[in-house]
């Protein structure tokens, strides 16, 4: 079983729509990662988070720690949101650097 | 200057070859990454520096060298390499000492080796 588990692997919205996507995660971690990647392309940070909630314009990204789960939603979301959204997370307290621990991604597909 | 740059964007080279993956960042983060990443797979770490020191080396074949020869800027060195090496070589940058730190990623160098 991965560290990391993200649903859905695949998934196609219609453009307007709020969109969920989740990460599971069983080890014990210092933060977790929300990634977006677009077809060919670098990977962008939206996210860092190690309690709450964070919302960054239309993006909204919670997490819990008792749970070890976290979301990200997409609100109206757009085809320009399409892109693999990727969860990380960095296991570990303290100290120099723990390893990012990815999870497979979530494909995202927004129609017009 | 929040921006991790990496040239060149793509490169292919033949198996004999040796070249160079070039990173930069001038965000002062002393800690920087080298992932590789294959076709719809997350990234794996091949390599981390802090403080210009090689802290972190994942079993990479040593066809792969990287160097790091200022805080800023991180080399890969790329030496008689297998087709089985194409993939998109990401950088990444962060600050040291506290392992929350985000990571910041750069747009990657899309490699194919023939």
């Amino acid at each position: 079983k991965n560290e990391v588990e993200q649903s859905p692997q695949n998934l196609t919205a219609q453009e307007g729509e709020f969109i969920t996507i989740n990460c599971s995660y069983s080890v014990g971690i210092s933060a977790l990662h929300w990634l977006q990647q677009h077809p060919g392309g670098g990977i962008v940070s939206l996210f860092m988070l190690s309690s709450g909630k964070k919302k960054h314009g239309r993006l909204i990204a919670t997490i819990n720690i008792q749970e070890k789960h976290s979301s990200l939603h997409i609100t109206a979301s757009h085809p320009r949101d399409s892109a693999v959204y990727i969860c990380a997370v960095r296991s570990g307290y303290g100290g120099s650097q723990g390893n990012l621990i990815f999870g497979k991604g979530t494909k995202l597909s927004v129609k017009p | 200057d929040t921006e991790v740059t990496q040239t060149p964007k793509h490169l292919v080279m033949g198996m004999t070859n040796k070249k160079s993956l070039k990173c930069e960042q001038h965000m002062g983060h002393r800690a920087m990454y080298w992932y590789k990443q294959k076709a719809k797979k997350p990234p794996e770490l091949m390599f981390v520096y802090s403080y210009e020191k090689l802290s972190i080396n994942e079993s990479v074949p040593s066809r792969f060298s990287p160097e790091c020869p200022n805080s800023s800027l991180l080399n890969l060195h790329l030496h008689a390499l297998q087709p089985e090496d194409s993939a998109l070589y990401l950088c990444a940058s962060s600050q040291v000492g506290l392992s929350y730190n985000e990571q910041f990623f750069g747009p990657g160098t899309r490699l194919t080796v023939l």
